[in-house]
């Protein structure tokens, strides 16, 4: 069964932590994507990678960075975390095309205290 | 610039009723076209997806979506609704074709769904 795994399911960090998350897919995809989910504001891309060590940002990059050394893996980086980076973040991939659309991680619910 | 607007930002139907979840588009040009369902806590699951041809789409958990060029609509129904059914549903676009937005979905702000027994 192909999936993206998510490595934490709940992440509780402090203030200022430099915080990772990541994302590692097995389907061969070029395209893979952070976003983050808040109530009423549905999902909002941070950042997308279209290759190795290529990478765009999103609506939202502020505050965030990524990596993406090897094709399956994709890391989403909190340099200082803060209170209202509190959220659900939930990472997917695609082929170049999006003609199959998206296939998304189980998501990381993160609680910065 | 390309949207996508779902109207309903919450829907109560009664289980055994059916339902339909409205969604209208904002493109260039006929984009694929997709509809998403995110249990609570979890990630999202693809339920269907249209690229050409029949305009009426099957989808996994008996749902089905018929997109309506006229009226840049791809609205999903779903003949009785189960209580597993309840969760938040959401649709989405893609080019078909180059430019920004290549290799990224738009999606609506999504509809919650409340399954009465």
């Amino acid at each position: 069964d192909v999936k993206v795994t998510q490595s934490s399911r709940y992440l509780v960090k402090r203030t200022g932590e430099k915080v990772f998350l990541e994302c590692v897919q097995d389907m061969d995809h070029e395209n893979m994507f952070w976003y983050r989910q808040d109530p009423g504001l549905g999902l909002r891309l941070i950042y997308f990678s279209y290759d190795v060590k290529m990478k765009e940002k999103g609506d939202i990059p502020e505050g965030y960075s990524v990596s993406r050394e090897k094709k399956e893996r994709f890391s989403l980086i909190l340099e200082s975390a803060s209170t209202n980076q509190t959220s659900m973040y939930l990472c997917a991939s695609s082929l170049p095309t999006v003609s199959y659309g998206y296939t998304f991680g189980s998501g990381t619910r993160l609680t910065v205290v | 610039a390309q949207s996508v607007t779902q109207p309903d930002i919450h829907i109560t139907v009664s289980e055994g009723a059916s339902l339909e979840l409205r969604c209208n588009y904002s493109y260039g040009a006929t984009p694929y076209l997709f509809w998403y369902v995110q249990s609570p806590g979890q990630g999202l699951q693809l339920l269907l997806k249209y690229f050409s041809g029949d305009t009426l789409v099957q989808g996994i958990k008996g749902f089905e979506a018929e997109f309506k060029r006229s009226q840049s609509s791809f609205n999903l129904r779903k003949p009785s609704v189960h209580w597993s059914d309840a969760a938040e549903y959401f649709c989405a676009v893609g080019p078909r074709a180059g430019g920004t937005s290549y290799g990224k979905l738009t999606f609506g702000q999504g509809t919650i769904l409340t399954v009465h027994p």
